[in-house]
């Protein structure tokens, strides 16, 4: 079984705070992603990497950054929060050649307040 | 652009009536179409893929390129299908599937 683990499944933070959301999964993945989940809106893509120390922009990406310096880590930083990046934050991985079918991992509810 | 659309946000049906999401789709080319589910608490996850054919927990969704559709369908629905259900689309051309908003069904007793 795939296996995509976040680092915290709750996590409140002050506004203007630098906040990291670490996602790890162990199958070797190529792919990795990560997504906010907000009601009404679905998924939205914030950034994706195809490879260690690739990273592309996604849909939503003003506001974040992120790094892949292992395959099997992914990291998404919130450089100064506000509370508008209140939200669900899901983190997702694939293989290549698979690019669709995801396995998420648990999510990160983040508050900022 | 592709696209997803679910229509409807919220559907609610009761326990062994007959269930249908809907999910349109716009892309020109040879789609892939997926349904993903997140059950209450859970992580969100792959329910079905249309080149599988497959039926899982009931459920069974055809690729209609006529309409552009691709329906998740049950006979019969039962209380733990309650969930946020999501259409997702793969175009070839992209590393990243196009995801709908979703649709949160609701099966009362």
């Amino acid at each position: 079984d795939v296996k995509v683990t976040q680092s915290s499944r709750y996590l409140v933070k002050r506004t203007g705070e630098k906040v990291f959301l670490e996602c790890v999964q162990d199958m070797d993945h190529e792919n990795m992603f990560w997504y906010r989940q907000d009601p009404g809106l679905g998924l939205r893509l914030i950034y994706f990497s195809y490879d260690v120390k690739m990273k592309e922009k996604g849909d939503i990406p003003e506001g974040y950054s992120v790094s892949r310096e292992k395959k099997e880590r992914f990291s998404l930083i919130l450089e100064s929060a506000s509370t508008n990046q209140t939200s669900m934050y899901l983190c997702a991985s694939s293989l290549q050649g698979t690019y669709y079918e995801q396995y998420f991992g648990p999510g990160t509810r983040l508050t900022v307040t | 652009a592709q696209r997803v659309t679910q229509p409807e946000k919220l559907l609610s049906v009761f326990k062994g009536a007959p269930v249908e999401l809907k999910c349109n789709y716009s892309y020109s080319g040879s789609p892939e179409l997926f349904w993903y589910v997140q059950y209450s608490r859970q992580r969100l996850q792959l329910l079905l893929r249309h080149i599988s054919r497959e039926s899982i927990k009931g459920f069974t969704a055809d690729l209609n390129k006529g309409e552009t559709s691709f329906h998740l369908k049950k006979p019969f629905a039962q209380e733990e299908d309650s969930a946020m259900y999501y259409c997702a689309l793969g175009t070839g051309g992209s590393y990243i599937p196009t995801f709908g908003r979703g649709t949160s069904l609701i099966v009362h007793p």
